[in-house]
């Protein structure tokens, strides 16, 4: 089984401070991990992906097998990164199913 | 230009209706899903279908649905609509999940 964990639901951080999104991940297999952003009554956009290692909007992410871990950081947060960040989960298989976690929302204060 | 296009956006209507929600993408991908954003934002897959094979979750009630005629469209058909119903259901699209999911805009249903 497939499981994704997001252990905080809120997090407020003051603009320019650093952010941290934490996510943890259970899978016995190699996993595909994901972070989807979805800002208010929007659909969700695929933010970033473990394999592309590329930074979007001042954002990254590492993907740390020891530690099962996904967490998303950006150094200095922008008010229009207010938004409901969602990690995600693919074991892969013929459904390619996304396991999302349960989301954290992010409020960046002015 | 839409890639994934859900009608209607919103949907209200009253308990035991039957209804209907549309999904087309225009992507070329193979693979297409329903999820359900309940009201405390938990996101949770209800079907996952390809052209060749569909895939229930089997927590989801056979109240709900899918009907694909083609790869680039799938529909979601729900019977005798409850208020536990009330929900964003997001329809969404993947050729491979490296390349992740595109998702439609959402259909906000409520249920009275």
């Amino acid at each position: 089984a497939q499981r994704v964990t997001q252990p905080e639901k809120l997090l407020s951080v003051f603009k320019g401070a650093p952010v941290e999104l934490k996510c943890n991940y259970s899978y016995s297999g190699s996993p595909e991990l994901f972070w989807y952003v979805q800002y208010s009554r929007q659909r969700l956009q695929l933010l970033l992906r473990h394999i592309s290692r590329e930074s979007i909007k001042g954002f990254t992410a590492d993907l740390n097998k020891g530690e099962t871990s996904f967490h998303l950081k950006k150094p200095f947060a922008q008010e229009e990164d207010s938004a409901m960040y969602y990690c995600a989960l693919s074991g892969g298989g013929s459904a390619r199913q996304l396991t999302f976690g349960s989301g954290t929302q992010l409020t960046v204060l002015p | 230009d839409t890639a994934v296009s859900q009608t209607p956006k919103y949907l209200v209507t009253q308990m035991g209706n039957d209804k209907s929600i549309k999904c087309e993408q225009n992507l070329g991908h193979d693979t297409m899903y329903w999820y359900k954003q309940d009201s405390k934002k938990f996101l949770k897959i209800m079907f996952s279908y390809n052209n060749k094979e569909l895939i229930i979750n089997e927590t989801v009630p056979n109240r709900f649905s899918p009907k694909s005629p083609d790869k680039a469209h799938l529909n979601l058909h729900i019977n005798s609509l409850e208020l536990g119903d009330s929900a964003v259901y997001f329809c969404a699209s993947s050729r491979g999940a490296a390349a992740g999911y595109t998702f439609g805009s959402g259909t906000r249903l409520t249920v009275v």
